[in-house]
């Protein structure tokens, strides 16, 4: 099977500070996405990369970077962390049209 | 722009009634379309998807959908709901290009009643 692992469940952080949420697949996956995902609005992209040092930003990319040095780990960075940026974050892996998600981060941000 | 359009945010169904998930989507191009579900805590898995073969796609745990385009609908049911299938479920449609970025719609949590 499959597997995505988000490095943590949950997190909670103060405002400003550097926030590194880390995934990584075993599957090979060329492309890695990376969602927020909040009540009433489903899942929003922030940022995808399809292969190892290239990223295209997605929908809402605003505060957010995202790294790719290996192929297997794609992190997602918020440079200065602010209380909007309190969610549930989602990674994915992809082959063909069929994504695998790992079980999300639910970030607070204080 | 591809986009998707999930009508209800919240469904209630009775332990063994019908199942019926709404999705419209909007798209200038023939579309690729999915359905994915996503259990309580846990990430989404998908559930089905339509790539321009058959109309009528069947998925896992008894789910299906079927692709109208004079509608530009791609409804999911489920003859007979299970406590099991409580839920919330995201329909997607494919962006353009080779990189299979998926749009989703806000997602509608399924509620199934003994």
């Amino acid at each position: 099977d499959v597997k995505v692992t988000q490095s943590s469940r949950y997190l909670v952080k103060r405002t400003g500070e550097k926030v590194f949420l880390e995934c990584v697949q075993d599957m090979d996956h060329e492309n890695m996405f990376w969602y927020r995902q909040d009540p009433g609005l489903g899942l929003r992209l922030i940022y995808f990369s399809y292969d190892v040092k290239m990223k295209e930003k997605g929908d809402i990319p605003e505060g957010y970077s995202v790294s790719r040095e290996k192929k297997e780990r794609f992190s997602l960075i918020l440079e200065s962390a602010s209380t909007n940026q309190t969610s549930m974050y989602l990674c994915a892996s992809s082959v063909n049209e069929k994504l695998f998600f790992g079980s999300g981060t639910q970030l607070s941000v204080l | 722009a591809q986009s998707v359009t999930q009508l209800g945010s919240h469904v209630s169904v009775s332990e063994g009634a019908l199942v019926l998930l709404r999705c419209n989507y909007s798209s200038s191009v023939p579309p690729y379309l999915f359905w994915y579900v996503q259990y309580p805590n846990q990430g989404l898995q998908l559930l089905l998807k339509y790539t321009s073969a058959a109309t009528l796609v069947k998925g896992i745990n008894g789910f299906e959908a079927e692709f109208k385009k004079s509608e530009t609908s791609f409804h999911l049911t489920k003859p007979s709901a299970h406590m099991s299938d409580a839920a919330e479920y995201f329909c997607a449609v494919r962006s353009g290009g080779s990189n299979y970025k998926l749009t989703f719609g806000k997602g509608t949590l399924l509620t199934v009643n003994p």
